[in-house]
């Protein structure tokens, strides 16, 4: 079946803009994650969602970010005010239920100006 | 707190020639281990993983890991390299009872393989 799919893949936008990343789990998946992978790091990990839970926020580094999710569908990464630090790969994954393997989509890489 | 460390950052190999990326992780219970693959312009692919059960774990591509929990390692190893393979590979660790719930990843080992 199709596999996690993000949009856009690439975002350029001027510092201080507020930008929205979109994240398409695969169909079925409970679970969906954020993570942040700067040029030539490791990924963190932003935010997470389970089902109908509340969402884990612990990994979001400012109040500027914030992610929604609506049921077990579509999520959207929204970042206010746009840094310079802010420009990074930013990745999207999915699994059936907690405690399954994250399927990862191909990342939207921002840049800010 | 979990965390992983992969000792080598930039590794460079003859094709042909055999292959161990190094991964260290730190965590107080049995962990959930991944590696996970990055080429250029894709998204991470899952090579393998261990759970739990024998610690000599086989994955795709030919990759293969060995869990030794008295060295807290989870080394990758390929007896033979493909210039396919070059790439960024990613250990993680997840928590075990949360489920594979926030990764925490290593910083990566970019794989160059020379012809």
């Amino acid at each position: 079946g199709a596999g996690v799919s993000q949009s856009p893949s690439n975002k350029v936008t001027e510092k201080g803009k507020d930008v929205e990343l979109r994240c398409d789990p695969i169909s079925g998946h409970t679970a969906l994650y954020w993570y942040r992978q700067r040029l030539g790091q490791g990924l963190e990990f932003l935010i997470y969602f389970q089902g109908n839970s509340a969402p884990d926020k612990s990994g979001l580094p400012s109040d500027r970010f914030s992610a929604e999710r609506t049921g077990e569908s579509v999520s959207t990464l929204t970042i206010q005010r746009t840094q310079q630090e802010d420009s990074a790969v930013y990745l999207c994954a999915s699994t059936r239920t907690a405690g399954d393997t994250q399927y990862f989509g191909p990342g939207t890489r921002l840049t800010v100006l | 707190a979990q965390s992983v460390t992969q000792p080598d950052i930039h590794i460079t190999v003859s094709e042909g020639a055999s292959l161990e990326l190094r991964c260290n992780y730190s965590y107080g219970a049995t962990p959930y281990l991944f590696w996970y693959v990055q080429s250029p312009g894709q998204g991470l692919q899952l090579l393998l993983k261990y759970f739990s059960g024998d610690t000599l774990v086989q994955g795709i591509k030919g990759f293969e890991a060995e869990f030794k929990r008295s060295q807290s390692s989870f080394n990758l190893r390929k007896p033979s390299v493909h210039w396919s393979d070059a790439a960024e590979y990613f250990c993680a660790v997840g928590a075990q009872g949360q489920g594979a719930q926030k990764l925490v990843f290593g910083q990566g080992t970019r794989l160059t393989i020379n012809p």
